[in-house]
């Protein structure tokens, strides 16, 4: 039973260029939820998609955006990259949207590094 | 503003030992909270939970309390084992918020 992969797992960029990350989540699952995490810090909440739609947003500009496919599978697109963008990007699978009483399956997560 | 506190971000342990790792949170809408462990380069996993109707949630060796007028929420590891040594995530969620408030986490290091 795959659990949630991500790609790619490391990846450099430089400040402005664009980058996008991929997650399928773990199989039965529909919910797809992305997390930053920077150095020293706890994740933090970007957006979840359910049913191709983002259903919920963190506190991050618009310069992050994602998209869920019919499969479930989901990419998050973060343009005009910033050295702040530098960070750990956790996807992280669920069954069902929006309440967080179901536990949250998480990926290994791809390492950002903008220069 | 951090809704999420895990005010130390360091423990060290003896094998054996009882592990305390501690966690404060200032929303009061809150209704759910989970902890998570994370190894190096790997992604939290799930370890225990406990709702906001509980005080107490067992499983195995790990144990959380909630104490609510306190605002503050622990997890017990009895015994500990050095497998255990890792970054433990505090988190919560409720309210209108359906997604994950996590704390900076607190890296737990059992000596042999």
């Amino acid at each position: 039973d795959a659990g949630v992969t991500q790609s790619p797992t490391h990846l450099i960029k430089t400040r402005g260029q664009q980058v996008t990350l991929r997650c399928s989540p773990k199989s039965g699952h529909d919910t797809v939820s992305w997390y930053q995490q920077a150095l020293g810090q706890g994740p933090q909440f970007i957006f979840q998609y359910y049913e191709e739609e983002e259903r919920q947003r963190g506190n991050f500009p618009d310069r992050f955006s994602g998209h869920q496919f019919p499969n479930y599978s989901s990419e998050l697109n973060v343009n005009a990259l910033l050295l702040g963008d530098s960070a750990l990007y956790l996807c992280a699978s669920s069954l069902g949207a929006l309440r967080g009483t179901g536990e949250l399956f998480f990926g290994e997560g791809s390492r950002l590094t903008v220069l | 503003d951090q809704q999420v506190k895990q005010n130390s971000p360091s423990l060290s342990v003896q094998e054996g030992r009882i592990s305390i790792l501690n966690c404060d949170y200032t929303n009061s809408m809150f209704d759910y909270f989970l902890w998570y462990k994370k190894y190096p380069a790997e992604g939290p996993t799930f370890l225990i939970s406990i709702s906001s109707i509980k005080d107490k949630n067992e499983d195995g060796r790990f144990t959380v309390f909630l104490n609510k007028s306190a605002k503050h929420l622990s997890l017990h590891i009895v015994p500990s084992q050095p497998g255990d040594s890792a970054v433990y995530f505090c988190a919560a969620s409720g309210g209108s918020q359906g997604n994950l408030i996590f704390g900076k986490g607190t890296k737990l290091s059992v000596k042999p």
